[in-house]
């Protein structure tokens, strides 16, 4: 079993659609957990950034963690088609201080106008 | 633009062959990351150094190694390549160790023929 396992779509949604972007992870003792939005031919970029349980809002953005059933989520409200682009869950697996970046393989988002 | 700086963009080689890949990290930051983004394997943490020292380590094949110099710009010296090799490899740099946020390049796309 993947340490963090990840739909790799694609999903396909109109323009102004809520999405739901979804990770499970394996190991209960992570508390660091983010998203990535990654656009084609681009490097990863932080988007949101979540510690231990809970949710946290960004703009259109909201991450969610639920640590009893292990499960990380984005939703993206009002979408629009710059948002077309691969997500990525990730896991920080420290247990020494330095970070150590478990991904997913990723979610392909494609918004149509 | 993340300010960190990835070299060359492309490379094409062939087997049994040996690569370098360069990265120089954003201005100021002590921390870098070597990562490989293959389509089956999605992107996966290979080592870290920080300030010159190694720190963490990943799934990096012992073919590979890595190295930060003392200007901190860090090397990804790839040999005996396979076609598995194939991938994109990717840098990013973050402030510390610990920090949460890492800045990642755009990418050097490795094709081994």
């Amino acid at each position: 079993q993947k340490e963090v396992e990840q739909d790799p779509g694609p999903l396909s949604v109109p323009e102004g659609a809520i999405v739901s972007l979804n990770c499970t992870y394996s190991n209960s003792a992570f508390q660091y957990f983010m998203w990535y939005r990654q656009y084609s031919r681009k490097g990863p970029e932080l988007l949101m950034y979540t510690y231990s349980s809970g949710n946290k809002e960004d703009g259109r953005f909201t991450a969610q963690v639920d640590k009893s059933s292990k499960y990380i989520s984005l939703f993206i409200r009002d979408s629009q088609p710059s948002d077309s682009a691969t997500y990525l869950c990730a896991i920080d697996e420290r247990n020494t201080g330095f970070q150590k970046l478990v991904f997913g393989t990723g979610t392909r988002l494609l918004v149509s106008p | 633009d993340s300010g960190v700086t990835q070299t060359p963009k492309h490379l094409i080689t062939a087997t049994g062959q040996r690569v370098t890949l360069r990265c120089s990290p954003r201005s100021g930051d002590l921390s870098v990351y070597w990562y490989q983004q293959s389509l089956d394997q999605g992107l996966q943490f290979l080592i870290q150094y920080y300030n010159g020292e190694e720190r963490a380590k990943g799934n990096i094949l012992e073919r590979f190694s890595a190295q930060q110099f003392p200007d901190l710009h860090s090397e990804l010296n790839l040999s005996s390549l396979e076609l598995g090799d194939s991938a994109l490899y990717f840098c990013a740099s973050s402030p510390s160790t610990g920090n949460n946020e890492q800045f990642f390049g755009p990418g050097t796309r490795l094709t081994v023929l």
